[in-house]
């Protein structure tokens, strides 16, 4: 299996602020790579597919970058709606493994 | 509008089995694969298993095999997933999620309101 880890499992930031949250493959997903928010109580939402594809409706200052091992999420700038958990999930092969999430929180 | 509407919460004893169906609609059904996922309480994603309504075709978590059963009905357009031997483990919000592709790229695109099954004594 492969196995997706992310990092960091929690960060605290600003509104503002830019976040990077990186997802590292254990073997190459060329860019079958997506990206979720989750809010609590909520299912989770498609943000990004295939590495760096913005889903319709998500705000531009989400970006998703990487290819083959190394991925990585960013919000541009930090608003308070964005405050949640964020999962990667890699579609190269069965079983369709997530990271273990990271949960962003208010400074 | 794509919906996915899934059976409502389930308490169920260690040993029993427990049968979650979602029922979808704004779409043909049988045009896209269904996935289905699970979470514990405080914890990650985990993915159990997909089916294909078009032709029955399944593919399971290997930690799952043996115990979980997915199906269709095309004639309600509803899948089912049936979890079998239940543990205390088996605690969690299941979601039924129908996929979407771009390419060769899937995703999780739709997904429903999630079903909490609890395994307690």
């Amino acid at each position: 299996d492969i196995q997706m880890t992310q990092s960091p499992s929690s960060l605290s930031s600003s509104v503002g602020d830019r976040v990077t949250i990186t997802c590292r493959a254990s073997q190459t997903i060329n860019n079958y790579l997506n990206w979720y928010q989750q809010k609590p109580g909520k299912a989770p939402k498609l943000l990004i597919y295939a590495a760096s594809s913005l889903h319709g409706g998500v705000p531009s200052r989400f970006s998703g970058s990487g290819s083959g091992t190394d991925f990585t999420l960013t919000i541009s700038s930090l608003q308070p709606e964005d405050f949640a958990t964020y999962y990667c999930q890699q579609s190269f092969n069965s079983p369709r493994t997530f990271g273990q999430g990271t949960k962003v929180e208010i400074k | 509008q794509v919906q996915l509407v899934q059976s409502g919460a389930e308490v169920k004893k260690p040993g029993a089995s427990v049968k979650v169906s979602c029922k979808a609609s704004g779409y043909p059904f049988t045009s896209y694969g269904f996935s289905w996922v699970r979470q514990a309480p405080g914890q990650g994603l985990e993915w159990m298993g997909w089916i294909s309504p078009y032709n029955g075709n399944t593919d399971y978590a290997q930690n799952l095999q043996g115990r979980v059963t997915m199906t269709t009905d095309t004639s309600t357009s509803t899948v089912y997933m049936e979890l079998r031997s239940l543990t205390s483990d088996d605690t969690a919000v299941y979601y039924c999620i129908r996929e979407a592709q771009v390419g060769p790229s899937i995703f999780f695109l739709f997904w429903g309101q999630g079903t909490l099954v609890t395994v307690s004594s």
